[in-house]
């Protein structure tokens, strides 16, 4: 059974650093085809695709955001850390972590899929 | 930058049918965007219901089905239930897969 689960401030000021963590258990994120992904959500509006690792290390990031993320990942201890510089209020938001894959058990490429996600975690911006 | 367009909000009558869309502004979508959909109900996190534009996860629905209709990505409910009232949102992989792009939501009211 995959589970996610996102820690970290519930609250940072602005022009601070946000760092959250992703514990995770059911997978193995050595696994080939395997990764993790970041996703927010403020209040009420939609959700934003903002990084993802891979099991080889390669990572992604959202283009808009890129200069100011950092995905991480911590294979023993089955963990992926995020972080934002320069929070802004504009960054309050629910942050989620997800769970991602692209083979199937054959080995057949499926492109991008996210089935599992955490429960989300809301940081909220203010000074 | 790159924009996925759902509308914005939709509303079925129960047993009815109802497709939501999923617009890319690079263009038409196609299999190779591996649509992925989730529906999402307030306070909770998002849950995964279709990927690869057609595939059902082993925990949806028979009553929900993807498919690419007209250059967009869709999603059809058919047999609409009381419990199927969420937004709903699609995701597109652009790059062979290599960066993901949530859309602006479907509220799908059913009334």
């Amino acid at each position: 059974q995959i589970t996610l689960k996102e820690s970290g401030p519930t609250s940072v000021k602005p022009s601070q650093t946000l760092t959250l963590t992703c514990i995770f258990s059911g997978f193995s994120l050595s696994t080939s085809g395997v990764g993790v992904g970041w996703i927010r959500q403020p209040p009420g509006k939609a959700l934003e695709w903002l990084a993802l690792i891979y099991w080889n290390d390669d990572k992604r990031y959202s283009p808009s955001l890129k200069s100011r993320l950092t995905i991480t990942k911590d294979t023993s201890k089955n963990q992926v850390v995020l972080t934002m510089t320069n929070m802004d209020p504009v960054d309050t938001a629910t942050y989620y972590c997800a769970h991602y894959y692209h083979y199937d058990s054959s080995g057949y490429y499926l492109g991008g899929i996210i089935d599992y996600w955490g429960q989300g975690t809301l940081v909220t911006v203010s000074s | 930058q790159t924009v996925v367009t759902q509308e914005p909000s939709l509303t079925v009558s129960p047993g009815g049918t109802v497709t939501l869309t999923c617009a890319s502004s690079t263009g038409a979508v196609t299999s190779g965007y591996y649509a992925n959909w989730f529906q999402q109900k307030p306070g909770q996190a998002p849950r995964a219901l279709i990927y690869s534009t057609t595939n059902k996860h082993s925990w949806t629905p028979a009553r929900f089905s993807g498919s690419l209709l007209g250059g967009k990505a869709a999603l059809t409910l058919s047999g609409v239930q009381p419990e199927d009232e969420a937004d709903y949102y699609c995701l597109l992989f652009y790059g062979n897969g290599q960066l993901g792009v949530f859309g602006t939501g479907t509220k799908v009211t059913v009334l």
